[in-house]
């Protein structure tokens, strides 16, 4: 069990420009969850996979934000044209169907100038 | 609207003494709370739960206390110590709408804890 792995770690990017995440769970969790936490907050849900099917997204992911979970193993979320305002940590999580706790990964910290 | 709140931002404690982190809900239908610790530039860490048909539920120094009248639960840690300084959150599951079997978490904004030696 290597726990949950996200990468990159740290992304400055310019505004208007796109980004990619990655994240790798747990190899036998078939759920997936991705997170947005900005200082002061807590983490805030914004998607949710069972497997590759993608079954829930927030009303915080806007049409510039898209995720993918190919295969049902690794998810990518993409922010297209960024915005400051979408600078923040994304945390990936995982579980297992039954269990209410998730397990994180470290995080992405977007920053967006 | 937060359906999870955290009143106290921050909390600083003497090593040794008793570490208090409160949290408050005002959703009815939640029926599990975690709580969940995170150190800078890491993700949160699960650190212990409750169900709600307990009000009690204890795991070596941290005990949590869940008060349904109230809607409020706390976490005790005794005795802190100066590794126990972080961001500690309260959470609680809720079914998402498109699949029961899923659940989303609605964290608290978060107390940081500081434990001075």
């Amino acid at each position: 069990d290597t726990g949950v792995s996200q990468d990159p770690r740290h992304k400055i990017t310019k505004r208007g420009q796109n980004v990619t995440f990655r994240c790798d769970p747990i190899s036998e969790h078939n759920r997936l969850y991705w997170y947005r936490q900005t200082l002061g907050q807590g983490p805030e849900f914004l998607t949710y996979f069972q497997n590759e099917a993608q079954l829930e997204k927030s009303r915080l992911l806007s049409d510039r934000f898209s995720a993918e979970r190919p295969k049902g193993s690794f998810s990518t979320l993409e922010i297209q044209r960024t915005e400051q305002g979408d600078s923040a940590m994304y945390l990936c999580a995982s579980a297992k169907t039954g269990n209410y706790g998730y397990t994180f990964g470290s995080g992405t910290r977007l920053t967006v100038v | 609207d937060q359906q999870v709140k955290q009143n106290s931002p921050s909390l600083s404690v003497q090593e040794g003494r008793i570490s208090i982190l409160n949290c408050d809900y005002t959703n009815s239908m939640f029926d599990y709370f975690l709580w969940y610790k995170k150190y800078p530039a890491e993700g949160p860490t699960f650190l212990i739960s409750i169900s709600s048909i307990k009000d009690k539920n204890e795991d070596g120094r941290f005990t949590v206390f869940l008060n349904k009248s109230a809607k409020h639960l706390s976490l005790h840690i005794v005795p802190s110590q100066p590794g126990d300084s972080a961001v500690y959150f309260c959470a609680a599951p809720s079914s998402l709408m498109n699949n029961n079997a899923g659940n989303m978490l609605t964290f608290g904004g978060g107390t940081r804890l500081m434990v001075k030696p």
